[in-house]
């Protein structure tokens, strides 16, 4: 079945630091991508809707300075935490929905990054 | 009220007991309605989805939805040990695109 590759999986970072987190489709391409943060025992919450080659759709609250969204080709968003405090500490998840087309079934989610800021 | 809302649980069944997962919505506008599982620090996987109303089988699992009430329910039949994990609803309007909003997931163990 497809595959959405996310990485890193886990990353530890200091206070002010940026991290970039990539979601990739590796075998279809993706117009539209989601980013999602998941807190512990929380349900995922969507934090934008990353749509190739414009500007992305941010969530009431998400601030767009602080994560920033870019989708440059068909295959490939990346989300940067800027200046991360540890209140980022969070787990966060991309998806990707197959340009052919299709149902919900074709809307496919990575594996997660857990980041971690001390 | 938020709108999709789920018990956390966590919900502990013994192996081979029938398993009823549940969420309620708010938003008229949902025409999709999937379930989820995931596990501990991984990305959700699909394990049903049902447009509009209606009743879904796929081997031990039925997926119900009740749209009068804004009401739906995973079953799982003769529960496994390999079925604990956590189980998230998740609903989306019907226009492609359209960002999925989750359930907070209910964590389900099955012992054996």
């Amino acid at each position: 079945g497809a595959v959405v590759s996310q990485h890193p999986s886990r990353v530890i970072c200091k206070s002010g630091t940026s991290v970039k987190i990539e979601c990739r489709s590796l075998d279809f391409q993706a117009t539209t991508m989601f980013w999602y943060r998941q807190f512990p025992k929380q349900s995922l919450m969507l934090m934008a809707t990353s749509n190739e080659g414009s500007k992305a759709t941010y969530e009431q609250g998400v601030e767009k300075d602080k994560f920033l969204i870019n989708h440059a080709s068909l295959t490939l968003s990346t989300l940067t935490v800027t200046s991360a405090h540890p209140e980022d500490s969070s787990f966060y998840i991309c998806s990707a929905r197959d340009s052919a087309g299709g149902g919900i079934e074709k809307l496919f989610f990575g594996s997660g990054t857990q980041l971690s800021v001390l | 009220q938020k709108e999709v809302e789920q018990d956390p649980g966590p919900l502990s069944v013994p192996e081979g007991a029938i398993v009823s997962l549940n969420c309620t919505y708010s938003n008229s506008a949902f025409q999709y309605f999937m379930w989820y599982r995931q596990y501990s620090r991984k990305g959700p996987e699909l394990l049903m989805y049902t447009y509009s109303s209606g009743n879904k089988e796929d081997g031990r699992f039925t997926a119900q939805v009740d749209k009068s009430s804004k009401y739906i329910s995973l079953f799982i039949r003769d529960s496994q040990p390999s079925d604990s994990a956590t189980y998230l609803c998740a609903m989306s309007g019907a226009q492609a695109g359209t960002a999925l909003i989750f359930g907070k997931g209910t964590t389900l163990s099955v012992s054996s």
